[in-house]
Order: structure tokens, then C-alpha cells, then sequence
């Protein structure tokens, strides 16, 4: 088991770029978050995916933000235009579809706007 | 809907000493409680988990937390500190309706020596 992977762990950019954050989930889960972690305001959530399906994005900040999950092997994560306020680090993490089972973490990307 | 209030954003004990962790929750049905922990330039890993058996839960790393429905808290101890569970401490809830998984601000555990 690998674990959930994230790419790339660090990413510098220019305010205006676009960023894409990328993420595979660990074979057989079928559940899939996108986290934002800040000293500012912690771990929060941004949006999830069920088999697919993002199914609460009411957690993006705004419509710079989106995120797709086109197979159950791969997420991505879009900021376009970046702002220096999207630098934080970014979370994915998976799990199987039950409220119960605890979420597996990948080791994140450390997103810095200039 | 559910929510988590972890009590101290910093605690500070010496290296042999109890660690305390405080959790409180809410939720309007019997919840499902985790804490995770988070060592410097990583992801969150589980420490342990309450979904509805045994009260006492033990972790890794000699950590255990105590589900207390009367006070809705889940506090992580842990009886002798050590340099390396020196970290940030996230509590989190979910349950059996929620798909998702709401975490406290973080705790941040310094050991002195």
C-alpha cells in the first residue's frame, strides 16, 4: 500500500498562474477530500468526492477553485488565477465510503503565491 | 452538525510527564471520534479511533483516549511524554450520517527536556 499520493510536494508560483494540485487515493477507496491547512484558519475542508462525484464543494473558496476527479485513481485540484492568500499547504486524503473509517493523508503540497 | 473545541492551542509538559489532550464535541447523534497527529512537514496519521464499542481506546505510540458521553469529550493521554511525541494533535468527528470528517484547530505538543 502506498498511501495516498500528492504532487508536486512544493510548488512556488506567480500571482495570475494557474496551479494544478494532483492527488491518487489508495486503491479501493472510494471517498476522496481536498483540505487547505493555514496557521490562520487550521485544517479546512474544501471539497469531497464520492465514487466520482464531488458531493459538498461548499467549502471552496471561490469559483477560482475547482477540482475534478475524472476515475477512481485520480483528483485534481485547479486555482486559476493563484492570489499570495491560496498559499498554504493542501491536503488530500481517501478512505473506504464509511463514516467510520478514518481518513488516510497524503504528505500534502506546500503552495507559495508570490 | 457536528463541531470540535480542542481546549489549549499550545501545551507544554516535560519528557516523562502525563500529556493531556482536550476534545469536546458536539453532535446530535452518537458520534464517531478520531484523533490524528501531525509531524512537522507531513500529512495527518491516525492515532485512534471511538466508533461505538469499548470507551477506552487505545492508540499508537502508548496513547489512549476516554469517550465520556455525559461531559461530550474524548481527551488523549498519555501517562509518560516523550521527545518524539512532540507534534500537532487534531481531534476530529463524523457520524454515521456525515461523510465528513470535521476537525478541531490542533493542539500543538511541545516535551521539554
Amino acid at each position: 500500500d502506498a498511501g495516498v499520493i500528492q504532487s508536486p510536494r512544493h510548488e512556488v508560483t506567480e500571482m495570475g498562474q494557474e496551479v494544478t494540485l494532483r492527488c491518487k487515493p489508495i486503491s479501493g477507496h472510494n471517498s476522496l477530500f481536498w483540505y487547505r491547512q493555514t496557521m490562520m484558519r487550521g485544517l479546512e475542508l474544501l471539497i469531497y468526492f464520492n465514487n466520482n462525484v464531488p458531493i459538498d464543494d461548499s467549502g471552496m473558496p471561490e469559483d477560482r477553485f475547482s477540482a475534478k476527479m475524472p476515475n477512481a485513481s485520480f483528483s485534481t485540484l485547479k486555482i486559476q488565477p493563484s492570489e499570495p492568500r491560496d498559499s498554504a499547504v493542501y491536503f488530500c486524503a481517501s478512505r473506504p465510503g464509511t463514516a467510520n473509517s478514518p481518513l488516510h493523508f497524503g504528505n500534502g503540497t506546500r503552495l507559495t503565491v508570490t | 452538525a457536528q463541531s470540535v473545541t480542542q481546549l489549549g492551542s499550545h501545551v507544554s509538559v516535560s519528557e516523562g510527564a502525563l500529556v493531556l489532550l482536550r476534545c469536546n464535541y458536539s453532535s446530535s447523534v452518537p458520534p464517531y471520534l478520531f484523533w490524528y497527529v501531525q509531524y512537522p512537514n507531513q500529512g495527518l496519521q491516525l492515532l485512534l479511533k471511538y466508533t461505538s464499542a469499548a470507551t477506552l481506546v487505545k492508540g499508537i505510540n502508548g496513547f489512549e483516549a476516554e469517550f465520556k458521553k455525559s461531559e461530550t469529550s474524548f481527551h488523549l493521554t498519555k501517562p509518560s511524554a516523550h521527545m518524539s511525541d512532540a507534534a500537532e494533535y487534531f481531534c476530529a468527528v463524523s457520524d454515521l450520517g456525515a461523510q465528513k470528517l470535521v476537525f478541531g484547530q490542533g493542539t500543538r505538543l511541545t516535551i521539554n527536556p
